[in-house]
């Protein structure tokens, strides 16, 4: 099983700031990777596919890196919209496919 | 729009069982994969199983194997999940969501709101 650690646990920021969220991957998933974003109470939403590619309607300050083993998701100006908890999903080798423990972005 | 809604959800004591439904609506939906993913409280997401747009491939994750059964109804637009020997570790809110293609895998590009399931005496 593939396990897909995510960094840092909790990122405080303010608005307007920069975020840069890990993902590493304990083998290679290749370019195997996505991207979710949960808000409280709501179900997660795709936010990028295949490592960089984003997903329909998803503004474009966001922004996916990586390949092999590392991997970046990036938000270049935060919205206050924004701050939620992001997850990593794996699907390069499966079953099963893995999700990240999730990284929770607060208001500073 | 694609739309995907789920239920059957509630409160089922341990060794019990429950099915799950969730109606898909504004795809084809024989066409795509589908996946049951669940999240316990306060935890993160677990991909529970999956099924491929024919119904003919099915995959579970260890955790629910021999317990769980996945299938889906395409002249009724529906996927479900049997889940029976049901215990604490189950309790979860469940979301169905749908792949990008028709063979299983993949990431998940839509999803539905979700169903509680709790199992408690």
């Amino acid at each position: 099983e593939i396990v897909l650690t995510q960094s840092p646990a909790t990122l405080s920021l303010s608005p307007g700031e920069r975020a840069t969220l890990s993902c590493r991957a304990s083998q290679s998933v290749s370019s195997y990777l996505a991207w979710y974003q949960q808000r409280p109470g709501q179900a997660p939403r795709l936010l990028i596919y295949d490592a960089s590619n984003r997903a329909t309607g998803i503004p474009a300050r966001f922004s996916g890196s990586g390949s092999g083993t590392d991997f970046t998701l990036t938000v270049s100006s935060l919205e206050p919209e924004d701050f939620a908890v992001y997850y990593c999903q794996q699907h390069s080798n499966w079953p099963p496919i893995t999700f990240g423990q999730g990284t929770r972005l607060e208001i500073k | 729009e694609v739309q995907l809604l789920d239920s059957g959800g509630g409160l089922v004591q341990p060794g019990g069982s429950l099915r799950l439904s969730c109606a898909a609506s504004g795809f084809t939906f024989s066409s795509y994969a589908m996946s049951w993913v669940r999240q316990a409280p306060g935890k993160g997401l677990e991909w529970v199983s999956g099924i491929s747009g024919s119904g003919g491939s099915t995959y579970y994750a260890d955790s629910v194997k021999g317990r769980f059964t996945i299938s889906r109804d395409n002249s009724k637009n529906t996927l479900y999940l049997q889940m029976n020997s049901l215990t604490a570790e189950d309790t979860a809110l469940y979301f169905c969501a749908k792949n990008p293609r028709a063979r299983s895998g993949g990431y998940f590009d839509y999803w539905g709101q979700g169903t509680l399931v709790t199992v408690s005496s």
